[in-house]
């Protein structure tokens, strides 16, 4: 296991288009989360997830974002009816955790999406 | 609700020189975490140092270490003998503690990038 993984690691999109990214975790890892980096900005929060439940969504994630992570491994996350400012980098995370404790936060490469 | 802030876009340092990278905060809560990363282009975020807010001990990882300022909410990062491997666009993070927030999401600031001259 080398990491995090997201794929693809550069997305190309007409605008109106659907666009679907995956983030593997790293095995042993239960919790997984999903950034957006716009240029020169830090992440931003979207969502996180503990095994398959989804625990926690930020106001970014508007009705056109949903992510999955079905079996508590990888997860997906979907854009529908990509829009010029979707444009950005998504990034995915995962660590370990029981209870307060988490362990091993790791970030992926990220997927940067252009919407054209 | 919490935010963290970067106010140096940009530094440069010489080669085997130390630079200090600033970093505040702000939060009601009285603990948490706060972290510095490190981005190279295109690539991956590194944890460079974490930092918890009960420990008045300042955080050390070999070249790098932290001014932990609790009541001035200030967080800054020195990098000494500075290396061109250090040039990359570095990250202040925090995350509140999960019992009192529920959450395990972090904040970031906007970053500073860092350029090390030979």
């Amino acid at each position: 296991d080398t990491g995090v993984s997201q794929d693809p690691r550069h997305k190309i999109t007409k605008r109106g288009q659907n666009v679907t990214f995956r983030c593997d975790p790293i095995s042993e890892h239960n919790r997984l989360y999903w950034y957006r980096q716009t240029l020169g900005q830090g992440p931003e929060f979207l969502t996180y997830f503990q095994n398959e439940a989804q625990l926690e969504k930020s106001r970014l994630l508007s009705d056109r974002f949903s992510a999955e992570r079905p079996k508590g491994s990888f997860s997906t996350l979907e854009i529908q009816r990509t829009e010029q400012g979707d444009s950005a980098m998504y990034l995915c995370a995962s660590s370990f955790g029981s209870g307060q404790l988490s362990y091993g936060y790791t970030f992926g490469s990220g997927t940067r999406l252009t919407v054209v | 609700a919490q935010t963290v802030t970067q106010s140096q876009p940009e530094m440069s340092v010489q080669e085997a020189e130390t630079v200090t990278l600033s970093c505040t905060y702000d939060t009601s809560e009285s603990d948490y975490y706060l972290f510095w990363y490190k981005q190279p282009p295109s690539r991956q975020m590194i944890l460079v140092i974490r930092q918890e807010a009960y420990k008045q001990q300042n955080a050390t990882e070999n070249r790098f270490s932290v001014n932990f300022q609790k009541a001035a909410k200030s967080f800054s990062l020195k990098i000494s003998d500075s290396q061109l491997g250090d040039a990359a666009m570095y990250f202040c993070a925090y995350r509140s503690q999960p019992i009192t927030s529920g959450t395990y999401k972090y904040i970031f600031g906007t970053g500073t990038r860092l350029k090390v001259l030979a």
